[in-house]
């Protein structure tokens, strides 16, 4: 069955940055672009961006050009985002989710990691 | 960017009724449309995508219709589990935005 394992929540200051992952079972990693989606405490989705686990061919939301990285090690089926210069407002649970159609950045989340909450203070 | 409004951000109903979430676009986005369901402290789960289509496993009480601009996600008998947050969300374009959430309490 598919899994998708967040690794665990953080704890950072201000400036500092965070690399969450993201570990893919039960299905061929490299065949679904894995996108990222954030959840501030009591508010809505928010799409981050996404890669292509084939190419490492990467697209992020305008808001978090500059700030965010994402990569992938296909030899663990493991995928990544690195956020830098995090603020306050960064503070959220980070999903990844796979994408629904095989192949093609189609931007429908069928598989979800069980998020990973990342806590910006000083 | 297409713009994601849904309609009521909350909403009370009884075990048994029947409940309709609207959502709407601020351009057409023809079919590409998704539901998803989320309860607290977990997240989010595919209920409906492409407007209508049930993804695999979900009960057959919800059901999606609408195309172009204007979308409705149907509970047609709401059980005890169906009380949750429910978001829409536009693939027809990047970025992909979610509505911002309809709260399904309990009356």
């Amino acid at each position: 069955q598919v899994q998708l394992v967040q690794s665990g929540a953080e704890v950072k200051k201000p400036g500092a940055s965070v690399k969450v992952s993201c570990k893919a079972s039960g299905y061929t990693f490299t065949g679904y672009y894995m996108h990222w989606v954030r959840q501030a405490p009591g508010q809505g989705l928010e799409w981050m961006g996404w890669i292509n686990p084939n190419s490492g061919g990467t697209n992020y939301a305008q808001k978090f050009q500059g700030r965010v990285t994402m990569t992938r090690d296909t030899s663990i089926s493991t995928a990544y985002m690195e956020l830098s210069r995090l603020r306050s407002d960064d503070t959220a649970v980070y999903y990844c989710a796979r994408d629904i159609t095989p192949g093609i950045a189609a931007a429908g989340f069928d598989y979800w990691g069980q998020g990973t909450l990342v806590t910006v203070s000083s | 960017d297409i713009q994601m409004t849904q309609s009521p951000s909350s909403l009370s109903a009884s075990v048994g009724d029947r409940v309709t979430i609207t959502c709407r676009a601020s351009q057409s986005i023809s079919s590409y449309l998704n539901w998803y369901q989320q309860k607290p402290g977990k997240a989010p789960k595919l209920l409906i995508y492409a407007a209508s289509s049930l993804q695999s496993g979900v009960p057959s009480r919800f059901s999606g219709s609408g195309s172009g601009t204007d979308f409705t996600l149907t509970i047609s008998s709401l059980q005890p589990e169906d009380f949750a947050t429910y978001y829409c969300q536009q693939s027809y374009s990047t970025p992909p935005y979610f509505g911002q959430g309809t709260k399904l309490e309990i009356k």
